[in-house]
């Protein structure tokens, strides 16, 4: 059975940088790709990038290029979200989740999940 | 990018009702369109994949249909369990994107 664990919560100050990591489990270290999604207080779903555990392909939402960062140790079944210049907007909660392993899409047949259990980022001075 | 747009925003009903929750796509995408269910203070679960597949485990009061651009999602008869939101995602393009979600509530 895939588990998908992640790192605690964080709390930062305006233009600080955060990292944060996603453990996959019980699944084949390199079949897998990881894509990380945030949500505001009380706000809906948001997209933000994915990369390919086997190949490090990565794709990001407009809105983060060039300010986020994801990377994976497919040995070690991790993936990780790093972002830089962080704001108050940057407030919100931050998931990954199990998705497909390679970049051209639609993958048919793929169950996407499961997700993390969510990391909390706090940005404030 | 794909925009999705869900409606309604929120959708009122009791106990035992049908509930019918719609998802529209600014272009086609196909039947890659998948329906999570996200409860309070947890993270999302998928439902349904590829327009109308059930994910497993997932209770058969549960159905998707759809291609192209429109999209729904049925539950036939509501629990109290599923008064929660659910969003749609496109996953025929990058950026994957989802829409802004349906609020099922008790009426």
């Amino acid at each position: 059975q895939v588990q998908v664990t992640q790192s605690g919560a964080e709390v930062k100050k305006p233009g600080d940088s955060v990292k944060v990591s996603c453990k996959i489990s019980g699944q084949n270290t390199y079949s897998y790709g990881i894509s990380w999604v945030r949500q505001a207080p009380g706000q809906g779903l948001e997209w933000m990038g994915w990369i390919s555990a086997r190949r490090g392909d990565t794709k990001y939402a407009e809105k983060f290029q060039g300010r986020v960062t994801v990377t994976a140790d497919p040995s070690a079944g991790t993936g990780f979200l790093e972002m830089r210049g962080l704001t108050s907007d940057d407030t919100a909660t931050y998931f990954c989740m199990r998705d497909t392993p390679v970049q051209i899409v639609p993958l048919r047949d793929f169950l996407v999940g499961p997700w993390g259990q969510g990391t909390r980022l706090t940005v404030s001075s | 990018e794909i925009v999705l747009t869900q409606s309604p925003a929120t959708l009122s009903l009791s106990p035992g009702e049908r509930a019918t929750l719609s998802c529209r796509a600014s272009q086609s995408v196909d039947i890659d369109l998948a329906w999570f269910q996200q409860k309070p203070g947890q993270a999302p679960r998928l439902l349904i994949y590829e327009a109308s597949k059930r994910a497993p485990a997932i209770p058969a009061r549960f159905s998707g249909s759809g291609s192209g651009t429109d999209f729904t999602l049925t539950i036939s008869s509501l629990e109290p369990a599923d008064f929660v939101i659910y969003y749609c995602q496109q996953r025929n393009e990058w950026p994957f994107t989802f829409g802004p979600g349906t609020k099922v509530d008790l009426k």
